[in-house]
Parts: C-alpha cells; structure tokens; sequence
C-alpha cells in the first residue's frame, strides 16, 4: 500500500526554538496532505490542509504564524512550529490522499513526537 | 453537534473473542465515506476498511467487517477472533463528497486480554 514517511519520529527541543517537520509521500503524488495534532487519549484534531503550490487552509483557532506549512512538491510537506514552548509539546500527525486513489482513502505517516522543554 | 460519535470509550475483550466497535454519524449529504482506523501505542494510523454510502454489501477486510446500517446511521466494525495484537485505538471517520476532509470520532481504546 501507499506509504507516508514522516520525520522525525521524536524530536525534544528548548521553549523559543523552531522546529521542522516532514511529511513524504514515498510512492504516490499527494496534492493534498493534511495535518493533525493529537493530545493524549484523544481523536486526531484538524490543524491544516496543505495543498500544492498553494497556501496552506488553517482551521479555526489554529495560528498560521505559529504553524508554518509549506508544500512545495507533489511529494513532500512541511510543518514548521516557530517560536516552539511547552503547550506546543504533542503529537504531530501528516496524511495524504493519494491522487490517483479511488476510495478518499488517507495514508497516515508514523507522527512525530515533539516535547518543548 | 457531533457528526461522528464513538459511544465506547474503552473496552475489555477475551482474547479469541469477537469484538464490536460502535459507530454512528450524522451528515445530510447522500453520497459519503466511512472508515475505520487502527492506532496501536506507536501512534502511526493504520487505514482497516472502507465503506461507501452507496455500496451495497457490507465492507470486509480479512478479519474485519463493517456493519453498515445506513437507516440507522451506524458503521459499526467488527473483529473477529480477536488477537493481543489487536489491542489499540481505534477511531471511526467520515468523509462527506461535498467536503474533502475526514470528520473524527473520539476513539475507542481496545485492549485485548489473553
């Protein structure tokens, strides 16, 4: 099946830096990927969708300043936290819809696990 | 109001077991999606089965089925002969054809006991 790599995994980092996330699509072209933020024991939140060539679509209460997403190629997107404190620290999750699919299926990448310290 | 809506927080089942996991949803479009997604502890999201809203058989995918009770607006999956492997979150999510988003339940946390 299609397969979505994301990077890092884990990444721990100091309150007032900036961290960047990526999100590859490793066998298919993803026009669109989609970003989630996960808190504990809780269902996958919306954050953003990312669109190629294009500027990203935020959802509500979600600060565009704050999460930073470029999607530059058909194959790849990034999101960066700037700025990074400690209400930040969560589990950042990227998915992508195959463009030649057929069933909307989305393809999840394995997270990545920030802590700000 | 909630438009996806898991009712079982978590849930205990014997190992071997058959286990039901419950799903409803709301939506007023006539043409959508439902899926169902497996999160063990590692966090990645792993896509389990698919149903259409006009699919006319219920969907299934070696050891899981989804009950796809359109009046009642359930998509209930089912694992047969559950395995420790098994134990994980799982989450229900429709997607409407007039919106390109996945809409998320809450999640039921399975654990399997041997």
């Amino acid at each position: 099946g299609a397969v979505v790599s994301q990077h890092p995994s884990w990444v721990i980092c100091k309150s007032g830096t900036s961290v960047k996330i990526e999100c590859r699509s490793l066998d298919f072209q993803a026009t669109t990927m989609f970003w989630y933020r996960q808190f504990p024991k809780q269902s996958l939140m919306l954050m953003a969708t990312s669109n190629e060539g294009s500027k990203a679509t935020y959802e509500q209460g979600v600060e565009k300043d704050k999460f930073l997403i470029n999607h530059a190629s058909l194959t790849l997107s990034t999101l960066t936290v700037t700025s990074a404190h400690p209400e930040d620290s969560s589990f950042y999750i990227c998915s992508a819809r195959d463009a030649g699919g057929s069933t909307g299926e989305l393809f999840f990448g394995e997270g990545s696990r920030l802590t700000v310290l | 109001a909630q438009k996806i809506t898991q009712t079982q927080p978590g849930m205990f089942v014997q190992e071997k077991e058959a286990v039901t996991l419950d799903c409803t949803y709301d939506t007023s479009d006539p043409s959508y999606g439902l899926f169902w997604y497996k999160q063990p502890s590692s966090g990645e999201m792993i896509f389990l089965i698919y149903q259409g809203s006009y699919d006319q058989q219920n969907a299934t995918e070696g050891r899981y089925s989804l009950n796809f009770q359109k009046a009642r607006k359930s998509a209930n999956l089912v694992i047969s002969a559950s395995q420790l492997g098994d134990s994980a979150m799982y989450f229900c999510a429709m997607r409407e054809d007039s919106n390109y988003q996945l809409i998320w339940g809450a999640g039921t946390k399975l654990i399997i006991k041997p």
